[in-house]
């Protein structure tokens, strides 16, 4: 069974950077992608990016010259670095498994990030 | 402002079929598979629908997808309880090499 598990600072000063990490077990960063997405309270979903085990990445153009990401193939787990943070930038973050056409099949708990 | 449109809330009686709808445009709906995504509240989102109409394994066949030109609908029959949630449309955008995702629809279930 495959479970992620997002962990971050949970508090962020801007105009710091944001680390997160996922911690991924019943399955490898070698396969399929990556994404991770956010969620300001009360409002909708938002696509940040997403990360093939081959390297390939795609970032959301709105945060493009923000946002990295990357895989730890050693810990099994994916990171995101969102720099130059804002108030604009609090929200829960969620990471995901994706597979090409099968959209995002499994996702972690989130993790709730403020920036203040 | 999200890129795809839903509504902001539907409702329906317990039994009933409600149909939640996703606008979008050339660039994503209209050349690319839909996702749908159900939020309950306080948990993560859980995909429902993928590729405008396909179920993942343990979802009840009472959801169902589906997408004509650049709009995707979802429709729920046999309304219960437990379909009382947010429901987000999800394609990929062409334009904007990313994915986007609609505002989110909130159905309650009277």
């Amino acid at each position: 069974q495959v479970q992620l598990q997002e962990s971050g600072p949970g508090l962020v000063k801007p105009p710091e950077t944001l680390s997160l990490t996922c911690l991924v077990s019943g399955a490898s960063v070698n396969n399929d992608y990556w994404a991770w997405i956010r969620q300001p309270a009360g409002k909708g979903l938002e696509w940040i990016g997403r990360i093939y085990s081959s390297g390939t990445i795609n970032y959301n153009i709105f945060l493009k010259s923000r946002v990295t990401m990357s895989l730890d193939t050693s810990k099994n787990q994916v990171t995101l670095n969102l720099t130059s943070v804002t108030d604009a930038d609090t929200a829960v973050y969620f990471c995901a498994r994706g597979r090409s056409l099968y959209g995002l099949e499994v996702w972690g708990p989130g993790t709730m990030v403020t920036v203040s | 402002q999200s890129v795809l449109t839903q509504p902001p809330s539907e409702s329906g009686a317990p039994g009933q079929r409600v149909t939640i709808f996703c606008s979008g445009n050339t660039s994503n709906i209209g050349p690319n598979y839909v996702y749908w995504y159900q939020q309950l509240p306080g948990t993560a989102p859980k995909l429902l629908i993928y590729k405008n109409n396909q179920r993942p394994s343990g979802v009840p066949d009472r959801f169902s997808g589906s997408k004509s030109g650049t709009s995707a609908s979802l429709a729920i029959s046999g309304l219960r309880s437990e379909d009382d949630a947010d429901y987000y449309c999800a394609a990929w955008d062409d334009s904007l090499s990313g994915r986007v995702f609609g505002g989110g629809t909130k159905l309650t279930v009277l």
